[in-house]
């Protein structure tokens, strides 16, 4: 029962450095999202994908990018991480939106500290 | 960007006592209306998509109910319990452009006192 899976859960980078977060899911979902969380602010939505080898940006896509070249991963990339990306990141996957009420479903996150 | 308000941002309960809070969206472009639950540490989980007018859904002691046309929705807890303790989060899924994303509110932080 694995569902959404990330790696790793705790990373501290220092300013430029880059690093590359891994989503993987085993439910055979078309979707898949990265989310970034910080303190006072709702979930913002950072880029996702609609299925194997498509990438689209979501609400704050900047100093970011991403890649689906599996359909069960998705991977968040940071070239130069800026103390401003220090936040945590969640991975979540649905269903394609064929049916009504799916839900997302969430990884644990991904704590990411850039000093 | 789309609004989406939570309210209140904070409520503190006697253990047994219900509660309600509420979720406000964009009237328009109205796709869906998503309740998660999310544990300190822990992922958020799915409780409800809500996609009718009207529509109310049940799991447990928890509740919700959705008003399309004025934009709100609420949701209940009965006799909160001690791990009902949790931030309660919506998300509108608008049907326009950008359909696959959920727009997020700030969240809900519920703390359940034994």
């Amino acid at each position: 029962n694995a569902g959404v899976t990330q790696t790793p859960k705790f990373r501290v980078l220092k300013t430029g450095q880059s690093m590359t977060l891994l989503c993987a899911q085993d439910m055979n979902h078309e979707y898949m999202y990265w989310y970034r969380q910080d303190p006072g602010m709702g979930l913002r939505l950072i880029h996702y994908s609609v299925g194997e080898g498509t990438t689209a940006k979501g609400e704050v896509p900047d100093g970011y990018n991403v890649s689906r070249l599996k359909k069960q991963n998705f991977l968040l990339g940071l070239e130069s991480a800026a103390p401003s990306q220090t936040s945590v990141y969640f991975c979540a996957s649905s269903p394609a939106r064929t049916n009504s009420n799916q839900p997302q479903h969430f990884g644990d996150g991904t704590r990411l500290s850039i000093l | 960007i789309l609004n989406v308000e939570q309210s209140p941002q904070s409520l503190h309960v006697q253990e047994g006592d219900s509660t309600n809070f509420t979720c406000s969206f964009p009237s328009s472009n109205f796709y869906a209306l998503h309740w998660y639950r999310w544990e300190t540490a822990k992922s958020p989980e799915a409780l409800f998509v809500m996609t009718l007018n009207g529509d109310e859904k049940k799991k447990g002691r928890i509740s919700a109910t959705l008003n399309t046309k004025e934009g709100y929705s609420y949701l209940y807890i009965k006799g909160s319990q001690p791990e009902d303790s949790a931030t309660y989060l919506c998300a509108f899924q608008g049907s326009g452009a950008g359909s696959y994303q959920l727009t997020f509110g700030k969240g809900t932080k519920l703390s359940v006192i034994p």
